[in-house]
């Protein structure tokens, strides 16, 4: 068990539909990352938050955001879904400094219908 | 240019045999990490072993070590006596230090077989 919390684990939806995953890092711990792991583009980065601010944004469209709160919990939504938005979204959270090695959480995996 | 390349899409290994997953990087950071992560088909990451690029001795964990090949810019993992739960996925990834987002750059995947 990373530590690190997703829900939900899986997730039906039909195109054009819109949802939203939530993850909640380990504690103590300051940096969340989102993941996009599809079949054909392995690992995407698709953002950061630290603290509550954006970082990084990665390979994320513009029918996705994301947000992080005060509690550090973390949100990502999907909107106007596609066919090929399914797939396995990873949220992971890390230390900071150390090493910087990244606890992914079980994923989310969406399938768009 | 890929920061990141598994060349071994798949490999079989033998229970209680030695395998070598390939990892090359490419970086012109002097300051970098270099991370491996299994994923069983479950579907969770779970974090195996971290090289520094300043780090003298190669990284070990258990039945994991790191063969941290600088100047060929490679770090192969190697694991040890193969067990039947050793089968999965396995991501090579970086974190280079001038990265502002201080994200992790993953390769696509090695997937190891071990055979009874």
């Amino acid at each position: 068990d990373s530590g690190v919390t997703q829900t939900p684990k899986h997730l039906i939806t039909a195109t054009g539909q819109r949802v939203t995953l939530r993850c909640s890092p380990r504690s103590g711990d300051l940096s969340v990352y989102w993941y996009q792991q599809s079949l054909d583009q392995g690992l995407q980065f698709l953002i950061h938050y630290y603290n509550g601010e954006e970082r990084a944004k990665g390979n994320i469209l513009e029918r996705f955001s994301a947000q992080q709160f005060p509690d550090l919990h973390s949100e990502l939504n999907l909107s106007s879904l596609e066919l090929g938005d399914s797939a396995l979204y990873f949220c992971a959270s890390s230390l900071t400094g150390g090493s910087g090695e990244l606890f992914f959480g079980e994923g989310s995996r969406l399938t768009v219908l | 240019a890929q920061k990141i390349t598994q060349t071994q899409p798949g490999m079989f290994v033998q229970e209680k045999e030695a395998v070598t997953l390939d990892c090359t990087y490419d970086t012109s950071d002097p300051s970098y990490g270099l991370f491996w992560y299994k994923q069983p088909s479950s579907g969770e990451m779970i974090f195996l072993i971290y090289q520094g690029s300043y780090d003298q001795q190669n990284a070990t964990e258990g039945r994991y070590s790191l063969n941290f090949q600088k100047a060929r810019k490679s770090a192969n993992l190697v694991i040890s006596a193969s067990q039947l739960g050793d089968s999965a996925m396995y991501f090579c990834a970086m974190r280079e230090h001038n990265n502002a987002g201080n994200m992790l750059t993953f390769g696509g995947g090695t997937r190891l077989m071990v055979k009874p």
